[in-house]
C-alpha cells in the first residue's frame, strides 16, 4: 500500500531531551516536507526537500534541522525541544511533476514539558 | 506572493448542500487542491482541478473555479455526518517549485 508513514504517533518529553520523529514513504517520491499544525494557525511548513541531499527552509524552520540522505526517508530533528514546538506534526510527499497532490501521514502528536 | 483565505466555520443540517469558498492571491496557479482531516488524522486528498477548467464534478464533490475572482469552492451535496471534518484548499504555482500553499482549513460540522 502506497503510504507515508510517521513514528511515533504520540510522544511526550521534556525540555531539552533531543528527539527524531521519522517518516518514510514507499512510492518514490521527489518531495517531502514537514508540516506543524496549531490550532487556530492551519498548517505551516518547516522544512522540505526537493531530492537526496536537498533540504530548505519553510516558513518556521527554528529549533528543527532535518536530513535527505535517502530518497524515501525525511527524519524530524528537534535538538533540544521547547514547550512551543508542542504540536501536531505532519509529514508529506509528492512527486515533483504532475497534478499530485500530497500524500500525508497519520501525524505526530508531540507535547513538551 | 501567495496567500489563500478560507472561512474557519460552517455548520450545516444534514442532508443540505455545504459550500466552502476559499480566495487565493497568486493567479500563476497551476493546480488547486482540496484536502479533508477527519478527527486525528492526517490530510487526505479529495479532488484537484486544474487552473484551465472551471468545474470538477465528482460524485458528490464539484468544484467551482472562478479565475477572474481567484475564488475556488467545494460543494458537497446531500452532506452527511461523516462529511464533519476540517477542508483544506491548497494553491500550487507553476514555474517549477513545488511549494504548495494552504489556506487554515474550515471546520465543517454536520448537524442532524
Amino acid at each position: 500500500e502506497a503510504q507515508v508513514t510517521q513514528n511515533p504517533r504520540y510522544l511526550i518529553t521534556v525540555t531539552g531531551k533531543k528527539l527524531t520523529v521519522t517518516c518514510s514513504q514507499n512510492m518514490n517520491h521527489e518531495y517531502m516536507s514537514w508540516y506543524r499544525q496549531d490550532p487556530g494557525l492551519g498548517l505551516r511548513q518547516i522544512y522540505y526537500s526537493m531530492n537526496v541531499e536537498v533540504t530548505d527552509k519553510g516558513d518556521v524552520p527554528e529549533g528543527y534541522k532535518v536530513s535527505r540522505k535517502e530518497k524515501r526517508n525525511f527524519p524530524l530533528i528537534l535538538e533540544s525541544p521547547s514547550p512551543n514546538q508542542t504540536s501536531l506534526y505532519f509529514c508529506a510527499s509528492s512527486p515533483i511533476e504532475g497534478s499530485y497532490g500530497y500524500t500525508f501521514g497519520s501525524g505526530t502528536r508531540l507535547t513538551v514539558v | 506572493g501567495e496567500d489563500v483565505e478560507q472561512s474557519l466555520f460552517l455548520s450545516v443540517r444534514e442532508g443540505d448542500s455545504s459550500v466552502i469558498n476559499c480566495t487565493y492571491t497568486d493567479s500563476s496557479s497551476t493546480y488547486l487542491y482540496w484536502y479533508k482531516q477527519e478527527p486525528g488524522a492526517g490530510l487526505q486528498l479529495l479532488t484537484y482541478i486544474f487552473s484551465n477548467m472551471d468545474m470538477k464534478q465528482d460524485q458528490r464533490l464539484t468544484v467551482l473555479l472562478n479565475k477572474k475572482d481567484k475564488h475556488l469552492s467545494l460543494r458537497i451535496a446531500d452532506t452527511q455526518t461523516g462529511d464533519s471534518a476540517i477542508y483544506f484548499c491548497a494553491e500550487r504555482l507553476s514555474g517549477g517549485s513545488y511549494i504548495p500553499t494552504f489556506g487554515r482549513g474550515t471546520s465543517l460540522i454536520v448537524h442532524p
